[in-house]
């Protein structure tokens, strides 16, 4: 049982690239979640998808995009990344309590 | 709004002392309240949630409605309680997503 698979697990990317982050859970929850992690800010929930179908914004969505793709994988997209999206990005689903994926340590020059 | 204080970014206590982790809460339907722990290298998991009322590894927490406060305690702290805590907060009607604090470092020294 994998739980909450997230890939890449480090990225560096030029200012203005693109890139998707993927993430998949196993355990067959309705709702899935992406969050970013900064020092001194804690968990800032990006997007979250409450259910297959839907996505609503979080806490801070500029500049981030998601598909809910299917129940198990919920991908979130930085169209042309900046400094500030530097950070670790979190994939987590869960119903009632969350699992949490490993993180994507993302850097943006 | 959902809110989540936690007053401290760093909680320095000795092996064997009393700890207690802050959390205050804001939040005007019913509120549910986990804490999360992250350890190094590890995926951040749960700790516990409050309508469970369970001890964890020696932790507890309460929920005070009259304080808004969900603080964790702990009688006697262990090196490997070291880590980073957040305190987090959803609508027991499930509909809102989990809102989080922005964590306390825990530091346990022998």
């Amino acid at each position: 049982n994998a739980g909450v698979t997230q890939t890449p697990k480090f990225q560096v990317l030029k200012t203005g690239q693109s890139m998707t982050l993927q993430c998949a859970q196993d355990m067959n929850h309705n709702s899935m979640y992406w969050y970013r992690q900064d020092p001194g800010m804690g968990l800032r929930l990006i997007y979250y998808s409450a259910s297959e179908g839907t996505t609503d914004k979080g806490e801070v969505p500029n500049g981030y995009n998601v598909s809910r793709l299917n129940k198990r994988e919920f991908s979130l997209r930085l169209e042309s990344a900046a400094p500030s999206q530097t950070s670790v990005y979190f994939c987590a689903s869960g119903d009632e309590k969350l699992f949490f994926g490993s993180g994507t340590q993302l850097s943006v020059l | 709004a959902q809110r989540v204080t936690q007053p401290e970014k760093l909680l320095s206590v000795f092996k064997g002392a009393p700890v207690e982790l802050k959390c205050n809460y804001s939040y005007s339907g019913s509120p549910e309240l986990f804490w999360y722990v992250q350890y190094s290298r590890q995926r951040l998991q749960l700790l516990l949630r409050h309508i469970s009322r369970e001890s964890i590894k020696g932790f507890t927490a309460d929920l005070n409605k009259g304080e808004t406060s969900f603080h964790l305690k702990k009688p006697f702290a262990q090196e490997e309680d070291s880590a980073m805590y957040y305190c987090a907060l959803s609508g027991l009607s499930g509909n809102t997503p989990l809102v989080f604090g922005k964590g306390t470092r825990l530091s346990v020294i022998a």
